[in-house]
């Protein structure tokens, strides 16, 4: 069965420090690969996406990612956090071919950045 | 980018009455909305896949006749939970793909609360 595993449920850092988020899935077929950001109480907003092309993927608020085939990892980045960086993020997979695209969520990462 | 716009963004209903949530894609046309829901602290759980002019597909577990979803138009899908009960209480959120690409557009969150 396809799985989307984020390996911390909270990430604690102080501002202006680097962050990275870290995200593995599992598939034996072709992927396409999301970051979403949820602030309190509000829905999800993409912040990259991964389709096809340069495994580097650069995002809004700049966050960037990186697909590791190999690895099957899709881990996120930033080089220096801001205290309104903090938020639940969530890594997704939605599997091409697939019956509708369904996405598979990760259970979240909750990023609290610190003064 | 595309809006879906996600109404009420809060409810509160007494146990035993039915609520409707309301998601509406503002600016394309969505043949396809997905429903989530999600529980405290935890991922989003996919319910049902509705696509305009057809059936719901319900995922394993979601009780199809508790959760009404139509999809009457291509810009709109909704969410009736019917005879609702404190366990029903949840963050409930829809999406809307625009294309075959996969990439899918959020609603702001219903958060429901069941008396």
């Amino acid at each position: 069965a396809q799985s989307v595993t984020q390996l911390d449920s909270q990430v604690p850092v102080f501002e202006e420090a680097p962050v990275e988020l870290r995200c593995n899935y599992s598939s034996s077929v072709s992927v396409y690969l999301f970051w979403y950001v949820q602030y309190p109480n509000q829905g999800l907003q993409l912040l990259l996406k991964y389709l096809s092309g340069s495994t580097l993927v650069k995002g809004i608020n700049g966050f960037e990612a990186e697909f590791n085939k190999s690895q099957t990892s899709f881990h996120l980045r930033k080089p220096s956090v801001h205290i309104s960086d903090t938020a639940e993020y969530f890594c997704a997979v939605s599997y091409y071919g697939g019956s509708q695209g369904n996405l598979i969520f990760g259970k979240g990462t909750k990023l609290s950045v610190k003064p | 980018g595309a809006v879906v716009s996600q109404h009420p963004s809060w409810v509160i209903c007494k146990s035993g009455t039915s609520v409707k949530i309301e998601c509406r894609s503002l600016d394309f046309q969505a043949t396809t909305m997905f429903w989530y829901r999600q529980f405290p602290k935890q991922s989003l759980m996919l319910m049902a896949t509705s696509n305009e002019g057809s059936k719901a597909t319900y995922e394993q577990g979601v009780e199809k006749d508790k959760f009404l979803i139509n999809h009457a138009s291509l810009t709109l899908s909704t969410l009736t939970v019917t005879s609702a009960h404190p366990e029903d209480s949840s963050f409930y959120i829809c999406s809307a793909r625009v294309s075959r690409d996969n990439e899918a557009f959020f609603g702001q969150g219903t958060r429901l609360t069941v008396v």
